[in-house]
């Protein structure tokens, strides 16, 4: 099956400091990809839907200035999370949509905020 | 407001017991229910949707799911488990029409095959 790829699985980084997660289709074409996050214990939650050549659409409570969503071409998007602070901790994952029925994840990022 | 609760965080079953994965939904109309799988290190995969018709559906790997419209619930089920079963189970929910947008995820039950 298709396969997404998101990277990096895991990252450390210092309160203030920028992070990008990146999540590639590298089998097909996808021209919209999502954003979740995912609390310990707690279901995946929708953050944004990323389309390719536009602007990204956010669900209500999350900060768009805070999480940058860039999807500049049809296999990548990338999550970006600007001066990160503790509780930005958490599992991120995308998943990226094959036509209209297909969705297919990445295998999450896991962010720790020291 | 809209949720899905998968009311146990782990579910343990001997392999070649039949096994259930419970979700309920909280959806208004007719939504389309999805069940995904999480391997360690690995991204979800899809196991099986219902969108309308038989009630019970068959997925992949052997597994199954029953929608009942009275009990808003949508088990996922596999009559004789394996030891490969055990994994993360996620069940989603879409609103009416609304396809693969805007998945709404139960927190997800652990399954624990044990030989």
């Amino acid at each position: 099956g298709a396969v997404v790829s998101q990277h990096p699985s895991w990252v450390i980084c210092k309160s203030g400091t920028s992070v990008k997660i990146e999540c590639r289709s590298l089998d097909f074409q996808a021209t919209t990809m999502f954003w979740y996050r995912q609390f310990p214990k707690q279901s995946l939650m929708l953050m944004a839907t990323s389309n390719e050549g536009s602007k990204a659409t956010y669900e209500q409570g999350v900060e768009k200035d805070k999480f940058l969503i860039n999807h500049a071409s049809l296999t990548l998007s990338t999550l970006t999370v600007t001066s990160a602070h503790p509780e930005d901790s958490s599992f991120y994952i995308c998943s990226a949509r094959q036509g209209n029925e297909k969705l297919f994840f990445g295998s999450g990022t896991q962010l720790s905020v020291l | 407001a809209q949720s899905v609760a998968q009311p146990e965080d782990q579910v343990n079953v001997a392999e070649g017991n039949p096994l259930t994965v419970k979700c309920t939904y909280s959806v208004s109309g007719n939504p389309y229910l999805f069940w995904y799988v999480q391997y360690p290190n690995r991204g979800l995969q899809f196991l099986l949707k219902y969108i309308t018709g038989d009630n019970l559906v068959k997925g992949s790997y052997g597994f199954e799911a029953e929608f009942n419209k009275s009990q808003t619930s949508f088990h996922l089920k596999k009559p004789s488990a394996l030891v490969s079963d055990s994994a993360l189970y996620f069940c989603a929910v879409s609103p009416p029409r609304g396809g693969y947008n805007k998945l709404i995820f139960g927190a997800g039950t652990r399954l624990a095959v044990h030989p």
